[in-house]
């Protein structure tokens, strides 16, 4: 089974620091992304890389950036968390051919700003 | 661009009693069209999907869905609900190509009463 692992299940900072979620998959699948979801909004695509060190914006990107080193890790970085970026984080993974884009999901972060 | 309507943000069914979860896409060609599930706390697993061929797709727990084209709808549905059914469902359409990106609906909550 593809296996989707995010670091975290929860996470507490406070205003201004610095955050790091990492999420590593174990498929070799090519195509990473990050989610956010809040409660009536479903799922916005905060960024998505679709090999090493590339990445593109997705919806929502403003307040966030990522990093792409190895195949399989795709990580989301908060340079200064605010309380608007509280919010349950997803990650996915998705192999790059015949499969046509069926997404594996991480069991999620729940991020809590203070 | 691409998108993905849920209409029923909440729906409650009796167990034993059928669902039917309605979803609508805009998308200029013949879609890839997924459905998937998020129990509480978890992420997002993929029930069933349609890429080509016969429009009513069997996925997993019991579930279908119909590719309407001339309707732009995906329904999901399934003939008998069990309270373990209860969770959050999301229709999601993809483009036909590698980069694997999805565009997801808003999601539908499905409550099951005793």
């Amino acid at each position: 089974d593809v296996k989707v692992t995010q670091s975290s299940r929860y996470l507490v900072k406070r205003t201004g620091e610095k955050v790091f979620l990492e999420c590593v998959q174990d498929m070799d699948h090519e195509n990473m992304f990050w989610y956010r979801q809040d409660p009536g909004l479903g799922l916005r695509l905060i960024y998505f890389s679709y090999d090493v060190k590339m990445k593109e914006k997705g919806d929502i990107p403003e307040g966030y950036s990522v990093s792409r080193e190895k195949k399989e890790r795709f990580s989301l970085i908060l340079e200064s968390a605010s309380t608007n970026q509280t919010s349950m984080y997803l990650c996915a993974s998705s192999p790059l051919t015949s499969m046509g884009g069926i997404q594996y999901f991480g069991a999620g972060t729940r991020l809590s700003v203070l | 661009a691409q998108s993905v309507t849920q209409p029923d943000i909440h729906i409650t069914v009796s167990e034993g009693a059928s669902l039917e979860l309605r979803c609508n896409y805009s998308y200029g060609a013949t879609p890839y069209l997924f459905w998937y599930v998020q129990s509480p706390g978890q992420g997002l697993q993929l029930l069933l999907k349609y890429f080509s061929g016969d429009t009513l797709v069997q996925g997993i727990k019991g579930f279908e869905a119909e590719f309407k084209r001339s309707q732009s709808s995906f329904n999901l549905r399934k003939p008998s609900v069990h309270w373990s059914d209860a969770a959050e469902y999301f229709c999601a359409v993809g483009p036909q190509t590698n980069a694997g990106k999805s565009t997801f609906g808003d999601g539908t909550t499905l409550t099951v009463k005793p």
